[in-house]
């Protein structure tokens, strides 16, 4: 089985404080994904990676930043936390390019006060 | 730019009944469609894919089907249980800008009242 794991279930943190979010997938999947999702709006694409050391923006990407140093572990990194990064925030992987589909980690609800 | 809707945001229906959430998009220029089923403050579960040039998938209770020209999948859920309740999300895979991205839609919260 696939197994995607998010290093925190939960975590609040203070207004400007740097947040490491970590995903460790143990498939050797290229792809990796971070997502946060909010109510009302579904899923959105903050980054993604398909290599090592590789990186996209997705549809948010505002505000973050991520790290892909080696194939298993995906970090996204928020530099200075602001209030409206209050958020569930989802990682998943995949292997290949257009016809897997994505496994994805047990989430990390993240409160910034 | 591809938009993926679900209608309705909620629903409610008695233990027993078979139902059907709808899931719509714009751009049929799909590589495939996944059905999740997500928990109350938990992940994604992945339920049903469908590849572009699949027309439906079954596992157990669940159908999920996929009309590419019209732009619209259904996910059945046959003789449902309160075990079943949960928000269930639909995304569409396409390629954007030499990669590929799903596309989500904002969900559909079920509930099952025994």
């Amino acid at each position: 089985d696939v197994k995607v794991t998010q290093s925190s279930r939960y975590l609040v943190k203070r207004t400007g404080e740097k947040v490491f979010l970590e995903c460790v997938q143990d498939m050797d999947h290229e792809n990796m994904f971070w997502y946060r999702q909010d109510p009302g709006l579904g899923l959105r694409l903050i980054y993604f990676s398909y290599d090592v050391k590789m990186k996209e923006k997705g549809d948010i990407p505002e505000g973050y930043s991520v790290s892909r140093e080696k194939k298993e572990r995906f970090s996204l990194i928020l530099e200075s936390a602001s209030t409206n990064q209050t958020s569930m925030y989802l990682c998943a992987s995949s292997h290949g390019q257009f016809s897997y589909e994505q496994y994805f980690g047990p989430g990390t609800r993240l409160t910034v006060t | 730019k591809q938009e993926v809707t679900q209608i309705p945001a909620a629903l409610s229906v008695p233990e027993g009944e078979n139902l059907v959430l709808n899931c719509s998009f714009t751009d049929s220029a799909i590589y495939n469609l996944q059905w999740f089923r997500q928990d109350p403050g938990k992940g994604l579960t992945s339920l049903l894919l469908i590849q572009s040039s699949q027309r439906e998938q079954t596992s157990g209770r669940l159908n999920a089907s996929l009309d590419k020209s019209s732009g619209r999948s259904t996910l059945y859920i046959a003789a449902s249980q309160p075990g079943d309740s949960a928000t269930y999300l639909c995304a569409v895979k396409e390629e954007v800008d030499s990669n590929y991205q799903l596309i989500w839609g904002a969900g559909t919260k079920l509930i099952i009242k025994p």
